[in-house]
């Protein structure tokens, strides 16, 4: 079984401050993506890496994929209120063809 | 809006009791993925259908099955219910075949066994 870890599981900063979300696996995976959730909502797509070593920006928020392919991070610069809510990481290949495998995720809560 | 339908939004049942929760994928979507989010567990994969086959299959109990329709609407069954089946159950579509691409989600369909 393929597992991917994230952490902090819960994050809660003032806005205006940085902060990064941590994806690890000991598993290799084809690509990676993070997802954002809000309550009473499905997850939604933030962005999809799949080269080892790639970094990725959208707006304030910059994506990693490790070297190996078997971590990500999530960094968000001047966090906003508005950027309150579940981040999930989630990853495609390996042995578990077809299957996203998701994270636990983690809850940041923005204060303004 | 993702494109994705599921009902119902709600269901409360009881124990030992049947339900079947339906999903119309986005238009032109051949995959359809199930999931169930739990507070302990997270999201959890159950099982994937590409165009009508079954593809990939996760942690899903023997009490639950899923189908895809030559439409490609596809529905969960969840029988014999436990307490601790209650869970928010996702369905999310894509366009191809699977490890690649986007996942569109549903709103869930949030189950609560009394």
């Amino acid at each position: 079984t393929q597992l991917l870890e994230q952490s902090p599981q819960f994050l809660s900063i003032q806005e205006g401050e940085n902060l990064t979300v941590y994806c690890n696996s000991s598993s290799v995976f084809s690509s990676l993506q993070w997802y954002r959730q809000e309550p009473g909502e499905g997850p939604v797509l933030l962005v999809t890496v799949v080269t080892g070593g790639e970094v990725k920006k959208l707006k304030r928020l910059t994506f990693q994929f490790g070297d190996a392919r078997k971590d990500s991070s999530l960094h968000i610069t001047a966090a906003q209120p508005g950027d309150t809510g579940l981040y999930l990481c989630a990853g495609f290949g390996g042995t578990s063809y077809g299957k996203l495998t998701f994270g636990q995720g983690t809850i940041l809560t923005v204060h303004p | 809006d993702s494109g994705v339908t599921q009902t119902p939004k709600h269901l409360i049942t009881a124990t030992g009791q049947r339900v079947t929760l339906r999903c119309s994928p986005r238009s032109g979507d051949l995959s359809v993925y199930w999931y169930q989010q739990s507070l302990d567990q997270g999201l959890q994969f159950l099982i994937q259908y590409y165009n009508g086959e079954e593809r990939a299959k996760g942690n899903i109990l023997e009490r639950f099955s899923a189908q895809q329709f030559p439409d490609l609407h596809s529905e969960l069954n969840l029988s014999s219910l436990e307490l601790g089946d209650s869970a928010l159950y996702f369905c999310a579509s894509s366009v191809g075949a699977p490890n690649t691409g986007e996942l569109f989600f549903g709103e869930g369909s949030r189950l609560t066994v009394l």
